[in-house]
């Protein structure tokens, strides 16, 4: 889906640091979400927004944090409180903020832990 | 709780074989079930989706069939090829009364052999 771009593609992390993941779409969508994959683990929702200006904590929020000021952007921070942040962070997004509509995903950013 | 259940977590199969695989969901008001690809380091790509006013659908080789009465539904790929490797992800979505979000399986990797 080249709609939705995830940048950087590899992110390394230090000690006590905040990293930001960026997330764009051009999909005019209004929901976006951020999911963390582990090995064996699946997706596991971490923030998602139905609309601008508006965000719901996921099932693993702690450690997070989000922002949703424009439509077309919804970047994850990970804040040095996440202290196993070492995962692939996939981005998606959909036409609408009910949750049976399609989720489309970027091609995630790889985070890892200097 | 909100949970899908997914099995197997792998299955190897020759070329030209079928492959099943099987989720269940826990939430009975649950009213939209996709199928996600993905293959080695790529984002997950929505394959086939099947909403609950219908008990079968089929794209070409793939179709997923819906027991809403059991709560379960599964994953067919007929003449597998080798290119059909990959980790195959299901979820079901919560409707309201929790929060609106989709629930993953934690995956089935999948193996062709040619």
């Amino acid at each position: 889906d080249g709609g939705i771009t995830q940048s950087p593609k590899y992110l390394f992390r230090k000690e006590g640091q905040n990293v930001t993941l960026s997330c764009e779409q051009n999909l005019n969508h209004d929901a976006m979400y951020w999911y963390r994959q582990d090995p064996g683990q699946g997706l596991r929702l971490i923030y998602y927004s139905q609309i601008v200006n508006d965000f719901q904590k996921g099932d693993i929020a702690e450690g997070y944090s989000v922002s949703r000021e424009k439509k077309e952007s919804f970047p994850l921070t990970v804040t040095s409180a996440q202290k196993n942040p070492t995962a692939f962070y996939l981005c998606a997004s959909s036409i609408s903020g009910t949750s049976n509509q399609p989720q489309h995903f970027g091609d995630g950013t790889r985070l890892s832990i200097l | 709780g909100e949970n899908v259940e997914q099995h197997p977590s792998t299955l190897s199969v020759q070329e030209g074989d079928s492959a099943v695989i099987k989720c269940t969901y826990s939430d009975s008001a649950s009213n939209y079930f996709p199928w996600y690809k993905q293959e080695l380091g790529k984002r997950p790509q929505l394959i086939i989706d099947i909403r609950s006013n219908v008990g079968e659908k089929k794209d070409q080789r793939i179709a997923v069939t819906l027991n809403k009465t059991a709560k379960h539904f599964s994953l067919h790929i007929t003449e597998t090829q080798p290119e059909d490797s990959a980790v195959y992800f299901c979820a079901a979505n919560i409707v309201p009364g929790g929060s609106e979000k989709l629930v993953f399986g934690k995956g089935t990797k999948l193996t062709v052999n040619p």
